[in-house]
């Protein structure tokens, strides 16, 4: 299954973009890439997948490299509320539902 | 509102006694997965379920049990096999396909 490393902590300003990495060097064509977030004590909260496009909703967009070896998550103006545990999550092959969760990255908003 | 419901939110037990902690959803998703998470790291999967009366084993499954009787339910039972049960315990949902899951808010379990 491919794995995906993000750097573990991140700081970013109120108001200003927030540009998070990941790595997933292993993926496979058929796999996606996820993004959710946690925040203390509660559940993960879907943010925005894709397979080799860029995507964009209401909460981020997403870039993925033409290679499909990393991508970056866009929180394009960060609030306070943004402050959370961020999942890269590539969806192996097979279909059986699974998702892997790495350590993931923890984004600190500050005003 | 559609979602998934986890309860108790909090959950205390002695060593020694098995404990089941509920997962109800009434989003009319297919697949429901039971994971677990210990302070500061990642999630890991427990068990999961792609259809009613069928599970299959994720990656820690020893000392849990599931069943899945009704689409809506996908009760876990947290064993007295289990060796560290304390953890932080989070139940999820999704159609099929490469459709997200959503989450319950979970349940702290606490065992001592």
């Amino acid at each position: 299954d491919a794995k995906t490393t993000q750097p573990p902590s991140m700081d970013c300003a109120e108001g200003r973009a927030a540009n998070l990495p990941c790595n997933h060097s292993t993926i496979s064509g058929n796999e996606y890439v996820y993004w959710y977030r946690q925040i203390h004590s509660q559940g993960p909260q879907y943010i925005i997948h894709g397979l080799k496009n860029n995507e964009t909703n209401e909460m981020a967009s997403l870039i993925i490299t033409e290679d499909r070896k990393s991508s970056t998550l866009i929180l394009p103006h960060a609030t306070l509320r943004d402050t959370a545990v961020y999942y890269c999550i590539v969806r192996p092959s097979g279909n059986t539902g699974k998702l892997i969760f790495g350590q993931g990255t923890t984004l600190q908003v500050k005003p | 509102d559609g979602g998934i419901t986890q309860s108790p939110k909090y959950l205390f037990r002695k060593e020694g006694q098995n404990v089941t902690l509920s997962c109800e959803q009434n989003l009319n998703h297919d697949a429901m997965y039971w994971y677990r998470q210990d302070p500061g790291q990642g999630l890991r999967l427990i068990y999961y379920s792609q259809i009613v009366n069928d599970f299959q084993k994720g990656d820690i499954a020893e000392g849990y049990s599931v069943s899945r009787e009704k689409k809506e339910s996908f009760p876990l039972t947290v064993t007295s096999a289990q060796k560290n049960p304390t953890a932080f315990y989070l139940c999820a949902s999704s159609t099929t396909g490469t459709s997200p899951l959503h989450f319950g808010n979970g349940t702290r379990l606490t065992v001592t």
